[in-house]
């Protein structure tokens, strides 16, 4: 069965040094997602991706956080510099059309 | 492994009950709804998904009903099972370029008791 991959699975870093996140959306999907979650709430759009392009990044804090897919396939969610507040699960979900979407394991980020 | 459990609402129910999660959504445009099943340490995992044209839908275990009136999505699971517990959100969706938007509820703990 097809499965959104993600990586790391867990990540710890001090403040003020770059992460980065990356995602390998299942096969044939255009639509990429990524998603932020903080403990104990529902996951929160940051940005999202058709093939290479943006069409939404209207939560994504722009000035320390950025995303790319280059070649439409996989993408990396790079944060730099680290804030002690950017500690969550980053989810990456993938989907075809209007379809459902398919989320990976998700990566753990420490920020200490 | 990581509860992402905390801080949640909780039901708790001896197996072989039925289950009931509850979810009030926001937005009146919002024309497709899924339940999600989180397990700690997992991403979401789908479960079940009913268009606003309907208000009932059967899986197997499991029915969604909407009341878009007053924005309500309910989960119902019949004889829960251990395997069960996690974190289950409800999300609306709406047409976005090319696929749909998703804004998650706040989500509840299923713990069952064996």
């Amino acid at each position: 069965e097809a499965e959104v991959a993600q990586s790391p699975r867990y990540k710890i870093t001090e403040k003020s040094q770059a992460v980065a996140f990356w995602c390998d959306p299942i096969s044939g999907h255009a639509t990429l997602y990524w998603y932020r979650q903080i403990l104990g709430q529902g996951p929160e759009l940051l940005v999202q991706f058709q093939d290479e392009s943006v069409v939404d990044d209207s939560q994504l804090p722009k000035d320390r956080f950025s995303a790319e897919r280059l070649k439409g396939v996989d993408s990396t969610l790079k944060i730099q510099p680290a804030e002690l507040g950017d500690s969550a699960m980053y989810l990456c979900a993938s989907s075809s059309s209007y379809n459902e979407q398919f989320f990976g394991p998700g990566t753990r980020l420490t920020v200490l | 492994g990581e509860s992402v459990g905390l801080h949640l609402p909780t039901l708790s129910v001896q197996e072989g009950d039925n289950s009931i999660i509850n979810c009030a959504y926001s937005n009146s445009a919002s024309d497709y709804f899924i339940w999600y099943k989180q397990e700690s340490g997992k991403g979401p995992q789908f479960i079940i998904d009913i268009r606003s044209n309907m208000d009932k839908r059967q899986g197997q275990r499991v029915t969604v009903l909407l009341n878009k009136t007053v924005k309500h999505l309910s989960l119902q699971i019949a004889a829960t099972q251990p395997g069960d517990s996690a974190v289950y959100f409800c999300a609306e969706a709406y047409s976005g370029a090319g696929s749909y938007q998703l804004t998650f509820g706040k989500g509840t703990k299923l713990s069952v008791i064996p």
